[in-house]
């Protein structure tokens, strides 16, 4: 079975630095997708950032590009000058090819400091 | 373009109760997933509705069920509760098997 691995329980930043949250994740497919999402203090899981497995270049959304390590089973967050919106749980995600059975890591909670 | 909404926001029951949690999907989607968040912990998958047929299924028991209607607008319903059916209950919405984009949630808590 698919599993997701977190391994920062709690993340801190300064406002407007750059910080990196960890994931990690065990597969035999060859075919998956990975997902980023925030999920802020008002519940909602918001959609950060999406990449699919068979793309080599690693996604980009503005601030938010990821380090996709396939090999390695890795794939990291890196958030560009950080802002105190940025501030919630990021909870990394990841779904084989053919199904819409996503599995979640236990989250990271992300503070920024002004 | 509305997104994915469920209701109600918090709800109370009491053990061995039923429970009832409904959720529209985004506009132009047509599957609905259903997610079971525990404080604390990241959500897992409950089981998925698409053309009117739950498609897949995770590690759940059979007190937990659901539905989907024809406007593909979908109910969890959980019977029997137990304490530990408290969570933060999620529902998310795609295009048969693509991106899922999440509603708000349910936050049901059994006393």
């Amino acid at each position: 079975a698919q599993t997701v691995t977190q391994s920062q329980p709690e993340m801190s930043v300064q406002e407007a630095e750059t910080v990196t949250l960890s994931c990690t994740y065990d597969t035999s497919e060859s075919d998956y997708y990975l997902f980023w999402y925030k999920q802020p203090p008002s519940r909602q899981m918001i959609l950060v950032i999406r990449q699919e497995a068979y793309k080599q270049q690693n996604a980009t959304e503005n601030r938010f590009s990821v380090n996709f390590q396939k090999a390695a089973k890795s794939f990291s967050l890196k958030i560009s000058d950080s802002q105190l919106g940025d501030a919630a749980m990021y909870f990394c995600a990841y779904r084989s090819g053919n199904n819409n059975d996503m599995r979640f890591g236990a989250g990271t909670r992300l503070t920024v400091k002004p | 373009d509305a997104g994915v909404t469920q209701s109600p926001t918090h709800l109370i029951k009491t053990r061995g109760q039923q429970v009832t949690l409904r959720c529209s999907p985004k506009s132009g989607h047509d599957t609905v997933s259903w997610y079971q968040q525990a404080l604390g912990q990241g959500p897992q998958f409950i089981f998925q509705y698409y053309e009117e047929e739950e498609r897949q299924r995770g590690n759940f028991p059979d007190r937990f069920s659901g539905h989907q209607f024809p406007n593909y607008s979908s109910e969890l319903n959980v019977n029997a509760l137990l304490l530990g059916d408290s969570a933060l209950y999620l529902c998310a919405s795609s295009l048969v098997v693509d991106t899922q984009y999440f509603g708000p949630g349910t936050r049901l808590t059994v006393l």
